[in-house]
């Protein structure tokens, strides 16, 4: 139980164009997920919190117009980045929280996705 | 805000030998503290926790961890490690309450190699 997918895996995008990153709760419901980015041999910084049916909270320092955050339903949240450059290149982590977990730092993982801005 | 310091961003061991990672947090009120595994391209895996209670933890894959207090430290250990135990770890903190209740912080990982 309580897996997390993301899609895509990797990909590939040119420089000025937009890219979407799903994240999915498969057999549970999520009702907060976040958004991590980790940079090659470097920690994971967050970016931002979602809640279903809200709007997200960005971290410091993360630009909330360049990182669209869209958390729809229970099961799904997206994460477009907008007007990609080469230095957001970079490896997307999500990760979700479940409707029915009494305790609020329980994560569950997903697998990454790997952006490469060309 | 809460941080969390791993020394020594890699570790090099024999197949077999002791394997110690070490992390420390920096927080007068002990946070919740983690392990987490992540073996290339792939998202992390929970390896422990420490929330309360018994101060040594043992979780999967024979690892343990054992918080101290007065150290501020809570160091992953395996008597014995595998080749399958390669992989970068890291060591997170959340707080108990205020407005990072919920929230991890990662330390900077640590990537172990195990020799044959």
């Amino acid at each position: 139980g309580a897996v997390v997918s993301q899609h895509p895996s990797r990909v590939i995008c040119k420089s000025g164009t937009s890219v979407k990153i799903e994240c999915r709760s498969l057999d549970f419901q999520a009702t907060t997920m976040f958004w991590y980015r980790q940079f090659p041999k470097q920690s994971l910084m967050l970016m931002a919190t979602s809640n279903e049916g809200s709007k997200a909270t960005y971290e410091q320092g993360v630009e909330k117009d360049k990182f669209l955050i869209n958390h729809a339903s229970l099961t799904l949240s997206t994460l477009t980045v907008t007007s990609a450059h080469p230095e957001d290149s970079s490896f997307y982590i999500c990760s979700a929280r479940s409707r029915g977990t009494s305790e609020p730092y329980e994560q569950y993982f997903g697998p990454g996705t790997r952006l490469t801005v060309t | 805000a809460q941080s969390v310091t791993q020394l020594g961003s890699h570790v090099s061991v024999s197949e077999g030998a002791l394997v110690l990672l070490r992390c420390n947090y920096s927080s007068s009120v002990p946070p919740y503290l983690f392990w987490y595994v992540q073996y290339p391209n792939q998202g992390l895996q929970l390896l422990l926790k420490y929330t309360s209670a018994a101060t040594l933890v043992k979780g999967i894959n024979g690892f343990e961890a054992e918080f101290k207090k007065s150290e501020t430290s809570f160091h992953l250990t395996k008597p014995s490690a595998h080749m399958s135990d390669a992989a970068e770890y890291f060591c997170a903190v959340s707080d108990r309450g205020g407005t990072s209740y919920g929230k991890l912080t990662f330390g900077q990982g640590t990537i172990l190699t195990v020799h044959p």
